[in-house]
């Protein structure tokens, strides 16, 4: 049974970096790809990025290129930065697995990240 | 980017009707090579993230209820839940995943009558 389970600050200020890591249990991170999607209180959700455990990335440009996205192998891991957030970076923030054709099969829990100082 | 509009925004319906949601896309999500449509349904319950229902707009993922299906093609797609259970309430969204960004519809929420 894959499970993800993500974490990070329960706040970030204005201005700063946000930083989450999703932990991937029950399967490797290797051969698949994996995405960060955020979904703002009370709205939809918003692809933010994707990488491959190759090391192929793709963002979404409304971001401008606040947003990465890695993966630590070593400890099962995916992690996101997105610099210089504001009040509309207040979101919840799930990691998901996506298979190969763009749908995600497996998501974690989500953590809500408020942005305010 | 693709936009995706699910209509209506909410609705409810009784205990045992049939529930119908539409998702239109401002492009063709269907490949030619393929011949797939590349549109997912996801189902999210109040406190939880999506799970996963449909993909290439009409497969079922495994262990999901029967009486959810997906219908459409091309830009107009339509999630039909044929037997509404208490269980089945929710917000359901439709995603593309033939253009990057990948991109979701607005969601729509299911309640009981």
């Amino acid at each position: 049974q894959v499970q993800l389970q993500e974490s990070g600050p329960e706040q970030v200020k204005p201005s700063a970096t946000l930083s989450l890591i999703c932990t991937v249990s029950g399967d490797s991170i290797t051969g698949y790809y994996w995405s960060w999607i955020r979904q703002p209180p009370g709205k939809g959700l918003e692809w933010i990025g994707y990488i491959h455990y190759s090391g192929t990335t793709r963002y979404n440009p409304s971001l401008k290129s606040r947003a990465s996205i890695s993966l630590d192998t070593s400890k099962n891991q995916l992690s996101l930065k997105v610099t210089s957030v504001t009040a509309a970076d207040t979101a919840v923030y799930y990691c998901a697995r996506l298979t190969d054709h763009g749908w995600c099969s497996y998501w974690g829990q989500g953590a809500l990240v408020p942005v305010s100082s | 980017d693709i936009v995706m509009t699910q209509s209506p925004d909410s609705l409810a319906v009784s205990l045992g009707e049939r529930a119908t949601i539409n998702c239109k896309s401002s492009q063709s999500v269907l490949y030619n090579s393929n011949n797939k449509n590349y549109l997912a349904w996801y189902q999210q319950k109040p406190g939880q993230p999506p799970k996963l229902l449909i993909y290439w707009a009409s497969t079922r993922e495994s262990g999901v209820p029967d009486r959810f299906s997906g219908s459409g093609s091309g830009t107009d797609f339509t999630l039909t839940i044929s037997s509404l259970q208490a269980e089945d309430v929710a917000v359901y969204h439709c995603q593309q995943h033939l253009f990057f960004p990948y991109t979701f519809g607005q969601g729509t929420k299911v309640e009981i009558k």
